[in-house]
């Protein structure tokens, strides 16, 4: 079964340091990632994907994720955090060659920037 | 990025009552829509799969008579909550992507629905 893992329930950065939010993934082959950001009573905003290439990939507002296929993980990162990156974090994966199949979620990760 | 608009933001109701919720994609179609649950400081619960032209299929433990799914069109599906209870109150999400199992899906705004 696909399932997705994110270790943290809570993330607290100081504003202008580095961040990261840890995600695993147990899925056969290689799958489609996924990072999405959610902000309170809103709905889920995408920031980027793996499909293939380059392991690390950018995405929207500043953050990056590394894609390592040995370690099954996908981790979002910034290298300087904002106050306004204070959101959830969603991460998801999709199977190859599974067609319109809905995004398998984590269960979430809370982002705190402190100023 | 492609644009899906929900309807409404939110919405009250009485016990008993129904309630509707509207989800488009304003500039593509959308073959497929997903419809999600969100409790509050809880992660998306997949309620169903919306496909245009036929039967939704509903996650297991989804009543699929109190929650109804139609999508009628390229553009439109609808969630209705049939006699709604305070239980059914939740922040309601749907989701649309464009053909191909590497694109992203797109969110709506979603519906927070609050029954008396």
């Amino acid at each position: 079964a696909q399932s997705v893992a994110q270790p943290e329930d809570q993330v607290n950065v100081a504003e202008g340091n580095p961040l990261t939010v840890k995600c695993t993934y147990s899925v056969s082959g290689n799958p489609y990632l996924f990072w999405y950001v959610q902000y309170p009573n809103r709905g889920l905003q995408f920031l980027l994907k793996y499909i293939t290439g380059d392991n690390l990939v950018k995405g929207s507002y500043g953050f990056e994720a590394e894609f390592n296929k040995s370690q099954t993980s996908f981790h979002l990162k910034k290298p300087s955090a904002l106050v306004s990156d204070s959101a959830l974090y969603f991460c998801a994966v999709r199977p190859r060659n599974s067609g319109n199949t809905p995004l398998v979620f984590g269960k979430g990760t809370r982002l705190s920037v402190i100023a | 990025g492609a644009v899906v608009s929900q309807h409404p933001s939110w919405v009250i109701c009485k016990s008993g009552t129904s309630v509707k919720i509207e989800c488009r994609s304003l500039d593509f179609q959308a073959t497929t829509m997903f419809w999600y649950r969100q409790f509050p400081k809880q992660s998306l619960m997949l309620m169903a799969t919306s496909n245009e032209g036929s039967k939704a299929t509903y996650e297991q433990g989804v009543e699929k008579d109190k929650f109804l799914i139609n999508h009628a069109s390229l553009t439109l599906s609808t969630l209705t909550v049939t006699s709604a209870h305070p239980e059914d109150s939740s922040f309601y999400i749907c989701s649309a992507s464009l053909a191909g199992d590497y694109n992203e899906q797109f969110f709506g705004p979603g519906t927070r629905l609050t029954v008396l």
